[in-house]
């Protein structure tokens, strides 16, 4: 399985202002998957990232509110601009496995929880 | 559209008894399905996944699910509950390929396992 870290861990930050968080894999992978997870809420996909190409935002997202970078193959960022308290979530990253038993299947980061006052 | 259905929002089992949680999917083709659990300030971490074959899959923690096509459905169970298992669980449903393969997830259910 794919090892995941994100930066931050957590964060407290001031509405208006924006955040910037990291996800590094330990492995070469081709789609990684940008979510939320809202106070007592499920996961909802923020966003497609693909290596090369401009990210597949979903519905109800887009790019001036969370842009998305994907330099390569192991790393892609998201960013939550002006924040407001309605921002406050966990924000995960997640990678689609490529090889063996592991394809197919979705490995998560261990979260970034955001709260913004 | 893809959907997920899980409609336990919560459970309370007494540790040692048996569990089954309830999931129910829609998916135009042959779907991908898991089961993945949070613990509480955790990430996800994935209990067990059916893409084809056998449809009593087994995963981690001795917990297993039956996919049922012909329900729509793919519940997890576990025949003896833990304290330890008390967390949020998620099934989630998506395709084999590209775009198709992100996640739909249910809107979790959370075990509380009494003592």
């Amino acid at each position: 399985s794919a090892v995941i870290s994100q930066k931050p861990s957590r964060d407290i930050c001031q509405r208006g202002t924006s955040l910037t968080i990291q996800c590094q894999v330990d492995s070469q992978v081709t789609m990684m998957f940008w979510y939320r997870q809202q106070p007592g809420q499920s996961l909802t996909l923020i966003a497609t990232a693909n290596q090369g190409s401009e990210a597949t935002y979903e519905s109800g997202f887009v790019i001036d509110k969370f842009p998305i970078s994907r330099p390569n193959l192991t790393f892609s960022t998201l960013t939550v601009s002006n924040m407001s308290p309605e921002d406050s979530s966990i924000y995960l990253c997640s990678v689609r496995g490529t090889s063996g038993g592991n394809v197919g299947t979705q490995y998560f980061g261990p979260g970034t929880r955001l709260l913004v006052l | 559209a893809q959907s997920v259905t899980q409609p336990d929002i919560h459970i309370t089992v007494s540790e040692g008894a048996s569990l089954e949680l309830r999931c129910n999917y829609s998916y135009g083709a042959t779907p991908y399905l898991f089961w993945y659990v949070q613990s509480p300030g955790q990430g996800l971490q994935l209990l067990l996944k059916y893409f084809s074959g056998d449809t009593l899959v087994q995963g981690i923690k001795g917990f297993e699910a039956e996919f049922k096509r012909s329900q729509s459905s793919f519940n997890l169970r576990k025949p003896s509950v833990h304290w330890s298992d008390a967390a949020e669980y998620f099934c989630a449903v998506g395709g084999s390929t590209g775009t198709a393969s992100k996640l739909t997830f249910g809107t979790g259910t959370r075990l509380q396992v009494t003592l």
